[in-house]
């Protein structure tokens, strides 16, 4: 079946780097996803990845894919106290406008100062 | 654009009570999505449409919920009647094409008592 797995909880100190990982099961999945949800708020997207890319870079997210292994991370540089969120991995299984995202049940970062 | 809006913010009702929810997407989207997300489930899809047409609702918990969408720019999630253990954050997204990941709403936080 399809599922998406996170761990549920990191912690790191202030100005160290992030390592939020995820592993997925629908290796059909063409676009891989990560969402940032902070408190009292909704989703928002943070960055994606197409499956035929290996790593992709957006100022201080890095988004590494093994689609060998089926397993996605996101690392955040100098964390900052503001990345503080719930971190949700997300795949799209099919390459199709409104195919529903299947998320994993997210990663709570917490940065302390 | 002002974004996915949802209405209203907070709910409290009580047990047995009709909730409606409702939910404008942006403008252009041709896809909504009404999402669950509570501690112990995580993020729940429950329904998701394409223009306008009901697609997968299978996640819907059961007959009491409904949801429609009249037209492209209006969504509407029903729960009647209303119990405590449908308490949660209730999410809407829309999206265009399969790249662009969701955007969602700020949510619904329904309590009921």
């Amino acid at each position: 079946g399809e599922d998406v797995e996170q761990s549920l909880f990191l912690s790191v100190r202030e100005g160290d780097s992030s390592v939020i990982n995820c592993t997925y099961t629908d290796s059909s999945s063409t676009y891989l996803y990560w969402y940032k949800q902070e408190p009292g708020a909704g989703l928002q997207l943070l960055t994606y990845i197409f499956s035929n890319m290996d790593m992709k870079q957006d100022q201080r997210l890095t988004v590494l894919l093994n689609k060998k292994d089926k397993h996605l991370s996101l690392r955040i540089a100098d964390t900052q106290t503001g990345d503080s969120a719930i971190y949700f991995c997300a795949e799209s299984p099919l390459n199709q406008a409104g195919t529903a995202l299947i998320f994993g049940k997210g990663t709570t970062l917490s940065v302390s100062s | 654009d002002a974004g996915v809006i949802q209405s209203p913010r907070h709910e409290v009702t009580e047990m047995g009570q009709e909730v409606t929810l409702r939910c404008k997407p942006i403008s252009g989207h041709n896809s909504l999505f009404w999402y669950r997300q509570t501690m112990m489930r995580g993020l729940e899809l429950l329904i998701y449409f394409n223009n306008n047409v009901p697609i997968d609702d299978s996640g819907m918990p059961e007959d009491r919920f409904s949801a429609k969408m009249p037209n492209a720019s209006f969504s509407t999630l029903k729960i009647q009647p209303s119990e405590p253990r449908d308490s949660a954050v209730y999410f809407c997204a829309s999206s265009l094409g399969d790249k662009g990941g969701y955007t969602f709403g700020s949510g619904t936080r329904l309590t009921v008592v």
